[in-house]
């Protein structure tokens, strides 16, 4: 298997909903990362785990709360959000962190209105 | 930190020709660099990639060359054909360092 999956494919929210984004790899990769990505704009890396620990959380507002249950899995849990952070939300996966090839999964179109 | 920079931001060619992106990058220490195409609504998807002890990689219709020195990396597509459009993308990242930072991207067109 060398897929990294994402659900939902899309999804829309109020901003008073609480929701997940869900991401899962079963490629045996130990780093796993949150991206945030606007039209045509390349990706903004908001969250790095590395062995299900987080590495590097990029000054994302708390509104946005990561979580790695296991070696396979990363959700992001959505609560509060705002217009503007309606994006393409994509995860992906590295054999390790830093200096190694990312696949990313097909994201989670997100619409916050 | 790194930054890389990416040129052209749109490169319109015709179906047949060649395409060059060319990015630098600022960090003597990155010595990764992969290359995604992005197509529209879609995932970015690895298309090539290059580590700083090999100064060209080839695969079929792409190639990506590397210079050190000068701390650039260029990506070249022959034959272009129209499912070659896309946003691509480069990137530079190293071992000791950060995670993938990205170039701001080529819209490439390829008309028939």
């Amino acid at each position: 298997d060398t897929e990294v999956t994402q659900t939902p494919k899309h999804l829309v929210m109020g901003m008073t909903n609480k929701k997940s984004l869900k991401c899962e790899q079963h490629m045996g990769h130990r780093a796993m990362y949150w991206y945030k990505q606007k039209a045509k704009k390349p990706p903004e890396l908001m969250f790095v785990y590395s062995y299900e620990k987080l590495s590097i959380n990029e000054s994302v507002p708390s509104r946005f709360s990561p979580e790695c249950p296991n070696s396979s899995l990363l959700n992001l849990h959505l609560h509060a959000l705002q217009p503007e952070d309606s994006a393409l939300y994509l995860c992906a996966s590295s054999q390790e962190y830093r200096g190694e090839t990312q696949y990313f999964g097909p994201g989670t179109r997100l619409l916050v209105l | 930190g790194e930054n890389v920079e990416q040129h052209p931001s749109t490169l319109s060619v015709q179906e047949g020709d060649s395409a060059v992106i060319k990015c630098t990058y600022s960090d003597s220490a990155s010595n990764y660099f992969p290359w995604y195409k992005q197509e529209l609504g879609k995932r970015p998807q690895l298309i090539i990639d290059i580590r700083s002890n090999v100064g060209e990689k080839k695969d079929q219709r792409i190639a990506v060359t590397l210079n050190k020195t000068a701390k650039h990396f260029s990506l070249h597509i022959t034959e272009t054909q129209p499912e070659d459009s896309a946003v691509y993308f480069c990137a530079a990242s190293n071992q000791a360092g950060t995670a993938l930072i990205f170039g701001k991207g080529t819209t490439l067109s390829v008309s028939s």
